[in-house]
């Protein structure tokens, strides 16, 4: 068990171009989320996948968003189109059951210039 | 989405103090998770509580979750310089998946 990994740790990126982070659970773990914190304040759900099947997405995640998990592992979140307001850390996390506490990964701090 | 009210918002303790945070919210929920994020790296749980009243301790943390289940407190006795980071509580409600954090309590420790 690595625990959850995140890929990359850190991202610079020009506003307009597109940004892809990937996600590896832990591997027992059905279920995977995401989550966007910005600086100052907890982190706020994205959205969440049971298996392959993506079941819920917060307002948060614009026409912009697609997270994708095609085989029930790993799973990708893609930004189209980024815009200065998408700088955040954008977190991963795994668990097996819905209640109680997720593992988180170590995120992905995107700076959009 | 819930909001969760976490406070203080930061404090400076001297080391071997005793520190105390809480959490209330607007909606009752049926677990209360505290984590603990540093710099650069995502939150790490440290203690989950299930059921009303129940008091949880890990180490120097101990936990509890309000007996109306809108409130839960956290306590870190003797504090230590590796207790400096970010606390964050979060509520799940039932039946639900999804994490409503607070904005986190700043902790730094006076040597």
């Amino acid at each position: 068990d690595t625990g959850v990994s995140q890929d990359p740790r850190h991202k610079i990126t020009k506003r307009g171009q597109n940004v892809t982070f990937r996600c590896d659970p832990i591997s027992e773990h059905n279920r995977l989320y995401w989550y966007r914190q910005t600086l100052g304040q907890g982190p706020e759900f994205l959205t969440y996948f049971q298996n392959e099947a993506q079941l819920e997405k917060s307002r948060l995640l614009s026409d912009r968003f697609s997270a994708e998990r095609p085989k029930g592992s790993f799973s990708t979140l893609e930004i189209q189109r980024t815009e200065q307001g998408d700088s955040a850390m954008y977190l991963c996390a795994s668990s097996l059951g819905g209640r109680g506490g997720y593992t988180f990964g170590s995120g992905t701090r995107l700076t959009v210039v | 989405g819930q909001q969760l009210n976490q406070s203080p918002q930061s404090m400076f303790i001297q080391e071997g103090e005793d520190v105390s945070m809480n959490c209330t919210s607007s909606s009752i929920f049926n677990t209360w998770l505290w984590y603990k994020q540093e710099p650069g790296e995502g939150p790490v749980l440290l203690i989950a509580l299930y059921k009303a009243g129940e008091l949880t301790s890990n180490g120097r943390l101990t936990a509890q979750f309000g007996i109306t289940r809108k409130d839960s407190f956290l306590n870190i006795s003797a504090s230590i310089p590796s207790d400096v980071g970010i606390y964050f509580c979060a509520g799940q409600s039932r039946n639900d998946y999804k994490l409503s954090f607070g904005a986190g309590t700043t902790v730094t420790v006076r040597a």
